[in-house]
Order: C-alpha cells, then sequence, then structure tokens
C-alpha cells in the first residue's frame, strides 16, 4: 500500500534560520502530494498541493518540488518565524478521479523560538 | 474562516458511556470524512462518506458509528467508549471524490476516564 515517511520530530530552531523537513514516499501511482499545516488548537490545513512531477508548489514562504525520481517532496522555508511553529503533515493523494483517500505521515511538530 | 464546524470542542466521559459528535461543513462539498488523531498527532482515516455512500476503514471498531442526513453534516456515535478511544476526532470535507484536497474542521478532544 501507500506510505509516507517524513522527519521525525520536534524540530527545534531559531527565529531566521532554515527549516527543512524531508517526506519520502512510496507508491505504486502518480500521486498528487500535499503538504498540510496544524496550528494549536485549530485543524490541519493545506499548506499547498502538487500534482505533477518535476513541479513546484509554494506558499507562505514554504516550498516544496515534487521530486518523482527520488520519491521526495521536502518542505523548505529559507527564514522561519516564530509563527511557524506548528505541525507539518506530508500527504499522498491518488491522481485525480481516482478516489479521495489521503496518506498522511506521521506529522513534524515544528517549534520555532524567538 | 472556518467553513467545517464541529461541536463540542471537548467531552469528557466514563468507560461505557456513549457519546455523539457533530460535523456540519458549508462548502457544499460532496464528501466527508471522519479521521482520529493520537496524542503524537498521528492521524488516521476512520471514515468517508460520499453521495450517500459509507466506505468504512477497515480497522475501525464496530462501536464506531457515522450517521449522515444530508451531505453538510456527518456525526459520529461511539457506542460505548473505551480508554483507548481517547484522541481528538477531526471532521474533513472535500469537493468530490478525485483527488481535491480536504478541509478540516477545528477537531472535538474526547477524554475517557
Amino acid at each position: 500500500g501507500d506510505s509516507v515517511t517524513q522527519t521525525e520530530g520536534p524540530v527545534t530552531l531559531s527565529e531566521g534560520t532554515s527549516l527543512t523537513v524531508n517526506c519520502s514516499y512510496e507508491t505504486k501511482q502518480y500521486p498528487t502530494l500535499f503538504w498540510y499545516v496544524q496550528y494549536p488548537g485549530e485543524g490541519p490545513q493545506l499548506l499547498f498541493k502538487v500534482p505533477k512531477a518535476n513541479e513546484k508548489g509554494s506558499n507562505r514562504g514554504f516550498e516544496a518540488t515534487y521530486n518523482k525520481e527520488a520519491t521526495s517532496f521536502h518542505l523548505q522555508k529559507a527564514s522561519v518565524q516564530e509563527s511557524d511553529s506548528a505541525v507539518y503533515y506530508c500527504a499522498l493523494g491518488p491522481p485525480n478521479s481516482a478516489g479521495n483517500k489521503l496518506t498522511f505521515g506521521i506529522g513534524t511538530r515544528v517549534l520555532v523560538r524567538p | 474562516e472556518t467553513a467545517v464546524f464541529q461541536t463540542p470542542n471537548y467531552h469528557v466521559t466514563q468507560v461505557g458511556n456513549e457519546v455523539s459528535f457533530n460535523c456540519k461543513q458549508t462548502l457544499g462539498h460532496d464528501t466527508m470524512y471522519w479521521y482520529k488523531q493520537d496524542s503524537k498527532k498521528l492521524l488516521k482515516i476512520m471514515f468517508s462518506y460520499n453521495n450517500k455512500q459509507l466506505i468504512v476503514n477497515e480497522t475501525v471498531p464496530r462501536r464506531f458509528s457515522p450517521q449522515s442526513s444530508d451531505k453538510a453534516h456527518l456525526n459520529l456515535r461511539i457506542k460505548s467508549v473505551e480508554p483507548e478511544d481517547s484522541a481528538v476526532y477531526l471532521c474533513a470535507s472535500s469537493r468530490d471524490w478525485g483527488g481535491y484536497e480536504q478541509y478540516f474542521g477545528p477537531g472535538t478532544r474526547l477524554t475517557v476516564l
């Protein structure tokens, strides 16, 4: 079956430094890849998605490239802020019109210190 | 802006009791879901409901049952709660059954004493 492996947290870093959260996936399909973010007391919300291989997604300074050859989708941000403290989930979904079951990674807690 | 609403926010109960959680989405979506999120933040799909078709995750115990009156509402009932049911229950919706992103509610935190 499908699986997603991501950086085990917590990841603690200082404001202004760079962040990388690794994500690798396994699937027999051509998936759509997602990054979700969950702030304290809220449900997960979509950060961005990338449906096609070799394309990049980005939002709020975060970005990730869908690397089909390496089966990776690492999340990066050049300079984090305290407000980026949250849990980040990498997720894999089937290609369009093939069902909507998302496979989530374990979630990576990121703590940004001022 | 929240478009997936869940009630209650919190619920504390004793082993063996029955509980029911409500979820409503105002996005006009056709598909709704229930997830369980454990203390380690692991997300597990429990149910998917699309146009009156229920898809059950085989690992969900029988004491859990979803209930839907229309495509905007999907409730979750737990007949006889057990300590391992303590978790956050997240409701989500998506536009359709075709690879679209899911929108989550804020969750209901259940504590079973």
